[in-house]
């Protein structure tokens, strides 16, 4: 069965950081692309970043850019997404995908 | 960057009667493999996204046959052939021939 799996959303106040966890199972992690997705409380859905599988290609939306950072460990069968100079529209519920399968996410909430 | 226009936003629909929901790209979804990367998602309250149709009118596994997908180039539909209560939700069109970039979504529910 395939599960993705996010962990290290939290409350941070603005300025700070946070460092996001997706562990994927159930698949050959190695040979699939991955998206981070985040959905703010009641909006829809809004594309954060995407890594190809052997990390060679990387891409952010532009309200991530310079803040943002994906990154792999295909020995690990994982995913990362370290987020610095948080800001309170940061706030959402964080998602790992492949565009197929999603985890349950991860809320992170930006606020003094 | 893509666009994704869906309509309606909200739609009211009696059990067992069908519902559809169209979704337009503000440029053609044909990648330079051949293939369009446009696919529908179902979020139940409370609920991540569900991966329902893929590369226009594929099915996802187990995803029951009351859902299909048709459509091409810029123009693309959903529709449920008999509403059941489980159907509840909002649905987005999804593509990703460019990135990822999503509808606003269509919030389902039974009038």
């Amino acid at each position: 069965e395939v599960q993705l799996v996010e962990s290290g959303g939290g409350l941070v106040q603005p300025g700070g950081s946070l460092r996001l966890s997706c562990a994927a199972s159930g698949f050959t992690f190695s040979s699939y692309n991955m998206h981070w997705v985040r959905q703010a409380p009641g909006k829809g859905l809004q594309w954060v970043s995407y890594i190809s599988s052997s990390s060679r290609t990387i891409y952010y939306s532009d309200s991530v850019k310079g803040r943002f950072t994906i990154s792999r460990d295909n020995a690990k069968n994982s995913l990362y997404l370290q987020m610095n100079s948080l800001r309170a529209e940061d706030t959402a519920v964080y998602y790992c995908a492949d565009g197929g399968y999603w985890g349950q996410g991860t809320l992170v909430t930006v606020s003094s | 960057d893509i666009v994704m226009t869906q309509t309606p936003l909200s739609s009211p629909v009696t059990l067992g009667q069908p519902a559809s929901i169209s979704c337009r790209s503000s440029q053609s979804l044909v990648h330079s493999d051949g293939n369009t990367y446009l696919s529908w998602l179902q979020q139940r309250p409370g609920q991540p996204p569900r991966l329902l149709i893929y590369k226009i009118s594929n099915r996802f596994s187990g995803v029951p046959d009351r859902f299909s997908g048709s459509g091409a180039g810029t123009d693309f539909t959903l529709k449920i052939s008999r509403v059941e209560a489980e159907d509840v939700g909002v649905y987005y069109c999804m593509q990703a021939t460019q990135f990822l970039s999503f509808g606003l979504g269509t919030k389902v529910e039974i009038k």
